[in-house]
């Protein structure tokens, strides 16, 4: 069974670049699309975008200036790079796989604090 | 982008009570719909695809039919695992959507 493990910085300052990295194991990263999708404390979803090993990505349009997601195939490793955080960027944000659509898997969550 | 917004935003019931979530898409599709379970401090965990597909492993107990713009997630006898927050998510295209949420309180 695929695991999905994120790690990174609790805290970044705003105007910074928050850097969070997942972690596959159990199974083949290039069989799947990754995605970020992050939650604001009590509020809902939010899909931040995918990447795939082929070097394929597709960003939220409300994000898109500020994301870059890649994938690492040999260290296994898919991450999320998004630039001139606020405080509107706080949340818990989740690493998930999909094949068709729909996310089969979910990391733990990882919160990150955007303050001074 | 296609919302996805879910009634009630809230909802109290009783142990062994049949519940009906709605979620509602701004734009018509298939059924390229998606439902999941989430509790506080945990991850989604995902219930149902393809709008009425059963994930493996969850209790038959849930259900989920629509197409179009309406979509619902059924529980047939409501138990105590059940009470935590269920959104819906669209794949018809991106960006992914998911609905605010709706909360499943004990009565």
């Amino acid at each position: 069974q695929v695991q999905l493990q994120e790690s990174g910085p609790g805290l970044v300052k705003p105007s910074e670049t928050l850097s969070l990295t997942c972690t596959v194991s159990g199974g083949s990263i290039s069989s799947y699309y990754w995605s970020w999708i992050r939650q604001p404390p009590g509020k809902g979803l939010e899909w931040i975008g995918y990447g795939h090993y082929s070097g394929s990505t597709n960003y939220n349009p409300s994000l898109k200036s500020r994301v870059t997601l890649s994938v690492d195939t040999s260290k296994k490793q898919f991450s999320l790079k998004l630039g001139s955080v606020t405080a509107a960027d706080t949340a818990v944000y989740y690493c998930a796989m999909y094949r068709n659509g729909y996310y089969e898997g979910w990391g733990q969550g990882t919160l990150v604090t955007v303050s001074s | 982008d296609i919302q996805m917004t879910q009634s009630p935003s809230t909802l109290s019931a009783s142990v062994g009570d049949r519940v009906t979530i709605t979620c509602r898409a701004s734009q018509s599709f298939s059924n390229w719909l998606a439902w999941y379970q989430q509790k506080p401090g945990k991850a989604p965990k995902l219930l149902i695809y393809k709008a009425s597909s059963l994930e493996s492993g969850v209790p038959s107990r849930f259900s989920g039919s629509g197409s179009g713009t309406e979509f619902t997630l059924t529980i047939s006898s409501l138990q105590p695992d059940d009470f935590a927050t269920y959104y819906c998510q669209q794949y018809n295209s991106y960006p992914h959507t998911f609905g605010q949420g709706t909360k499943l309180e004990i009565k």
